[in-house]
């Protein structure tokens, strides 16, 4: 399958402070990212979709300043935690999908786990 | 939104066993469902992606089938093994994701 490289892993950083994580595609164009967090014992809960060169679609009760999210190329999305507070440590995790809009499968980073402190 | 629910919640399968758990989805505007298996500190991996009425889906042990007229999709695990252990996801076609079913396959 496809590669999608999300960086950092883990990431600890204090209250106040904002936190880009990165979402990569190795060998293919992603026309679509996807972002997740996941609560403690819960599923993934999408945040918001981005398409390549356009604003990202958030869903219901994601605040948009809180999370910005950049998709400036095909290749590259990042999720920004603006104003870090200890209620936004969690597990975030990016996918990416190709051309074949919803009937592509789309492919998982590794996942990151913030903590603030 | 296309939203998706699964059940059940988990379930816990003594090996050879087979076992198979739902996802259902609104029938109406139905485009696609997405199938992932999600193992312990490992990323999502995708199983499926299941598009016409009536699909059977395989791979390997596992398989699926779809049902867009009444909303639903099973996932069938045959002969369980240790390796099987995972949270199975269902997605929409917009890949919002259910909550999973948390299979233990017990030795």
């Amino acid at each position: 399958g496809a590669v999608v490289s999300q960086h950092p892993s883990r990431v600890i950083c204090k209250s106040g402070t904002s936190v880009k994580i990165e979402c990569r595609s190795l060998d293919f164009q992603a026309t679509t990212m996807f972002w997740y967090r996941q609560f403690p014992k819960k599923s993934l809960m999408l945040m918001a979709t981005s398409n390549e060169g356009s604003k990202a679609t958030y869903e219901q009760g994601v605040e948009k300043d809180k999370f910005l999210i950049n998709h400036a190329s095909l290749t590259l999305s990042t999720l920004t935690v603006t104003s870090a507070h200890p209620e936004d440590s969690s597990f975030y995790i990016c996918s990416a999908r190709g051309i074949g809009e919803g009937a592509a499968e789309a492919f998982f980073g590794q996942g990151t786990r913030l903590t603030v402190v | 939104i296309l939203n998706v629910e699964q059940s059940p919640q988990s379930l816990h399968v003594q090996e050879g066993d087979s076992t198979n758990f739902t996802c259902s989805f609104p029938s109406s505007n139905f485009y696609a469902l997405h199938w992932y298996r999600w193992e312990t500190a490992k990323s999502p991996e995708a199983l499926f992606v299941m598009t016409l009425n009536g699909d059977e889906k395989k791979k390997g042990r596992i398989s699926a089938t779809l049902n867009t007229k009444e909303g639903y999709s099973y996932l069938y695990i045959k002969g369980s093994q240790p390796e099987d252990s995972a949270t199975y996801l269902c997605a929409s076609y917009k890949l919002s994701f259910g909550a999973g079913t948390t299979v233990t396959v017990r030795a």
